[in-house]
């Protein structure tokens, strides 16, 4: 079985660009989580979808994010523009409903210069 | 609001001892609680979930415990050796099985050989 998978591993772009992570959850999965580390800091919550809904997204930053999970299947979370402040680690995870362990994906590394 | 703190933020021992990694939270309704392993540039691997009703789980040299009364986990590793050697990180999941996890800082485990 595929684990939590996250596309691009890296991605470099300057300020004012536009960036758009991607999360494949485990298949089956309904609660998919967006999580970020900045340098130096803890691993801080963005948002929750449960299938297609959001759950909680008390943890988005600014307007400048936006998380989409059209069809409860693969998210997205689209940085626009980038500020140098959102470089760090975006983690992705899912959970299957019930309670059960987070399963992380490799983590996309975004660096805004 | 709950929050999660791991005690030391760094550990070196030589290899061979036995240690204890240590993780504290303030709001004592969790519904379960999880420890995971992190390489450098790398995602989390996760080591040990236990649910609220437990007290303990054990895989290989790893033995978690949690005591959600002092609002305290402990992961003990037998044996250390210098494949451990990586950040490990306390995660938290309040109330239900559709919160948001909460992470600790981690704490930073080098082992000599």
């Amino acid at each position: 079985e595929a684990g939590v998978t996250q596309f691009p591993s890296h991605s470099v772009i300057e300020k004012g660009q536009t960036v758009t992570l991607r999360c494949d959850p485990i298949s089956g999965h309904d609660n998919l989580y967006w999580y970020r580390r900045v340098m130096g800091k803890e691993i801080k919550f963005l948002l929750h979808f449960v299938k297609e809904s959001k759950q909680d997204e008390s943890g988005m930053p600014n307007n400048r994010f936006l998380a989409e999970r059209t069809g409860g299947t693969y998210s997205t979370l689209k940085v626009q523009p980038a500020e140098l402040e959102d470089s760090g680690v975006y983690f992705c995870a899912s959970t299957v409903g019930g309670g059960g362990g987070a399963f992380f994906g490799q983590g996309t590394r975004l660096t805004v210069v | 609001k709950q929050e999660v703190t791991q005690i030391p933020a760094a550990l070196s021992v030589p290899e061979g001892e036995n240690l204890v990694l240590n993780c504290s939270f303030t709001d004592s309704a969790i519904y379960n609680l999880q420890w995971f392993r992190q390489d450098p540039g790398k995602g989390l691997t996760s080591l040990l979930l236990i649910q609220s009703s437990q007290r303990e789980q054990t895989s290989g040299r790893l033995n978690a415990s949690l005591d959600k009364s002092s609002g305290r986990s402990t992961l003990y590793i037998a044996a250390s050796q210098p494949g451990d050697s990586a950040t490990y990180l306390c995660a938290v999941r309040r109330y239900s099985s559709a919160s948001k996890i909460i992470f600790g800082s981690g704490t930073r485990l080098s082992i000599r050989p």
